[in-house]
């Protein structure tokens, strides 16, 4: 039973380049997170789907990142241009769409921009 | 119990004891929280769930306690083993009827040999 799928696991980049992280939730899942990890910060909350629609991207930091899920079994994070301060861990998760259902995460995708 | 910033609470127990790990939760009208446990390299995954209309819940070797009136979650883990060794953190659901989980910063819980 494959749990939701990142890609990829790590990504190094410079100052400026565009990133696109990618999610293959659940399969049945609903509902999609993407989750930032940083030591400072701990775990946020960036935006949320329902049915592919975004319901909650009030966490997304700025202008410069952006998500889509052009269908149940994709959706993608991209931040343009990147900079040294968004370098974090990567988390996405899903969920079905019931009230009080748990997260299910990925394993991360670990962004280092130099 | 939880902190902010670079350094995580740490809990060390003796393999087999039981531990207890705590959290305080930030929002009285939460309706829904979750443990999870992170070991390195990995993404969070859940434990135990327990909602606001109650106050006690049991899963293999693990148990939940609520108390709203302090706003206070823990986390029991009995006969602890080397494996159990990660950061836990707690979670609440801040939205009712929607699922807008906000983490804690985390414990993290080694095992003494």
């Amino acid at each position: 039973d494959a749990g939701v799928i990142q890609s990829p696991r790590h990504e190094v980049t410079e100052m400026g380049q565009e990133v696109t992280l990618r999610c293959k939730p659940i399969s049945g899942h609903n509902s999609l997170f993407w989750y930032r990890q940083t030591m400072m910060r701990g775990l946020e909350l960036l935006i949320y789907f329902n049915n592919n629609v975004p319901i909650d991207d009030s966490g997304m930091p700025e202008d410069r990142f952006s998500a889509k899920m052009p269908n149940a079994s994709f959706s993608t994070l991209k931040i343009q241009p990147s900079e040294p301060r968004d370098s974090a861990v990567y988390f996405c998760a899903s969920s079905l769409r019931v009230a009080n259902s748990p997260l299910h995460f990925g394993n991360g995708t670990r962004l280092t921009v130099t | 119990g939880e902190s902010v910033g670079l350094h995580l609470p740490t809990l060390s127990v003796q393999e087999g004891d039981n531990s207890i790990i705590n959290c305080a939760y930030s929002n009285s009208a939460s309706d829904y929280f979750i443990w999870y446990k992170q070991e390195s390299g990995k993404g969070p995954q859940f434990i135990i769930d327990i909602r606001s209309n109650m106050d006690k819940r049991q899963g293999q070797r693990v148990t939940v306690l609520l108390n709203k009136t302090v706003k206070h979650l823990s986390l029991q883990i009995a006969a602890t083993q080397p494996g159990d060794s990660a950061v836990y953190f707690c979670a609440e659901n801040i939205a009712q009827g929607a699922q807008k989980l906000v983490f804690g910063q985390g414990t993290r819980l080694t095992i003494n040999p």
